[in-house]
């Protein structure tokens, strides 16, 4: 089962903060945050690990809350440039199989000057 | 620029006809997944590949088939093509095959069927 994402889409002026909200009903290993812009591929944000550990982007923040199987994506003082597609994908087991993600439907986020 | 290359950047087959997708992964990345994305959806799990051999699939049927070279390279193969192939289709490399670790994309392959 994919992940659900909250919104579905924003709208920001510059300068502005978002936070774009992942859940899952499956217990999550880790949790891994992409931006897709239109015609690109998807780049990695963030990824989160069950335990606490977290890889990513500097400017950019993140949540997750195990007990519930959810995690926040937070974007502060949101430039131009932060617009696009964000999609989270979810692992939901800690190996001895192939770790490919499943993708929620993604939040259009849109940042107007 | 991640270092993950795709080819084509674009193609238009047949219904019925056959493809093969391309990807080179980044320098260290020894495991290679691939998408499927749907207009306005996310990307789809299709399966992976670890040691040249298939590590796991997604829910896509038989007729989706891939490889992986000594190099970590890989291919991905559809046959018999139906309309509802159309779609970009990705390849993300990461260095293990381990949900810890972050899996980079390619620029994709647009792929219509007619």
């Amino acid at each position: 089962q994919q992940p659900v994402q909250s919104p579905q889409a924003v709208i920001l002026r510059e300068g502005e903060d978002a936070v774009i909200n992942c859940s899952s009903s499956k217990a999550l290993y880790s949790v891994h945050w992409y931006r897709q812009k239109h015609g690109e591929a998807p780049v990695f944000l963030m990824i989160l690990l069950k335990g606490g550990e977290q890889k990513g982007h500097e400017k950019i923040s993140a949540s997750f809350n195990e007990k519930k199987q959810q995690s926040s994506l937070y974007l502060t003082a949101s430039q131009l440039s932060y617009s696009g597609t964000y999609f989270c994908g979810t692992v939901s087991h800690s190996g001895g199989g192939a770790d490919g993600l499943t993708f929620g439907k993604g939040t259009h986020l849109i940042i107007q000057p | 620029e991640t270092g993950v290359t795709q080819s084509p950047t674009h193609l238009i087959k047949t219904r019925g006809q056959q493809v093969t997708l391309r990807c080179s992964s980044q320098s260290g990345h020894n495991t290679v997944s691939w998408y499927q994305q749907a207009l306005g959806q996310g990307p789809q799990f299709i399966f992976q590949y670890y040691r040249e051999e298939e590590n796991g699939r997604g829910n896509f049927p038989p007729r989706f088939s891939g490889l992986q070279f000594p190099n970590y390279s890989s291919e991905l193969n559809v046959n018999a093509l139906e309309l509802d192939d159309s779609a970009l289709y990705l390849c993300a490399s990461s260095r293990r095959t381990d949900g810890r670790y972050e899996q980079y994309f390619g620029p994709g392959t647009r792929l219509t069927v007619t």
